[in-house]
């Protein structure tokens, strides 16, 4: 079935630095790719999405491309702030035509940002 | 509107009792979804409804878990007979779509914690 693998936290980095989250996954069909966020104590918040390979999601400056070449969508961001520091789910919502998807989420990645 | 809003947002209850959780969706959402999530997991699909009707159900959700969407507004998710196994943070979501490919995600609630004691 689909699955979601993403790179296994906690990821740790200074504040202004370079930020990468791998993530990959298994799908029939085209499916749509997201990662959404949640910070402490609230839920998850849709953080960009894209629908079609090589479609670019930004938001906040956070980008991820969707790679169907490399099953892949990593978020980055250029420079972080302490206030990125929360958990990150990628997530795939598959394209079964007629029928439904669900949201299929990976393990999360929890990211903290030192001052 | 308020976004989703999910009720109580802790419960604690001992174990065999029985709990109900209440998500109301954003209004004009057709499409609404629960969810489970364990420490250190990402969340896991449980069932969802479009109007009224409960169009899927997955595996986790044993025979001691029903939810309800009487109305196609507002949900229900009861737990019978409550194990210790099911404590975990329970997240509803809805969306609006009238294709068959979803394009734009979905807008979780804050979520219930539960915790059998």
């Amino acid at each position: 079935g689909d699955s979601v693998t993403q790179m296994e936290g906690p990821v740790t980095l200074s504040e202004e630095a370079f930020l990468t989250i791998n993530c990959t996954y298994t799908a029939t069909g085209y499916p749509s790719l997201f990662w959404y966020v949640q910070y402490p104590g609230e839920g998850l918040q849709l953080l960009l999405k894209a629908t079609k390979a090589d479609d670019k999601g930004s938001n906040k400056g956070f980008e991820a491309t969707y790679r169907k070449e490399t099953t892949s969508f990593h978020l980055e961001k250029g420079s972080v702030q302490v206030s990125d520091s929360a958990v990150y789910f990628c997530a795939l919502l598959g394209d079964y035509g007629g029928s439904q998807g669900n949201l299929i989420f990976g393990k999360g990645t929890k990211l903290s940002v030192k001052p | 509107d308020t976004g989703v809003s999910q009720d109580p947002r802790h419960k604690i209850t001992k174990r065999g009792q029985n709990v109900t959780f209440r998500c109301d969706p954003i209004s004009e959402h057709n499409r609404l979804y629960w969810y489970r999530q364990t420490l250190g997991q990402g969340p896991e699909f449980l069932t969802y409804f479009q109007n009224e009707a409960q169009l899927e159900k997955s595996r986790l959700l044993s025979d001691r878990f029903s939810a309800e969407r009487p109305k196609g507004s507002f949900s229900t998710l009861e737990i019978q007979r409550t194990e210790q196994g099911d404590s975990a943070m329970y997240l509803c979501a809805s969306s609006f779509n009238s294709e068959p490919t979803l394009n734009y995600g979905y807008t979780f609630g804050s979520g219930t914690r539960l915790t059998v004691v």
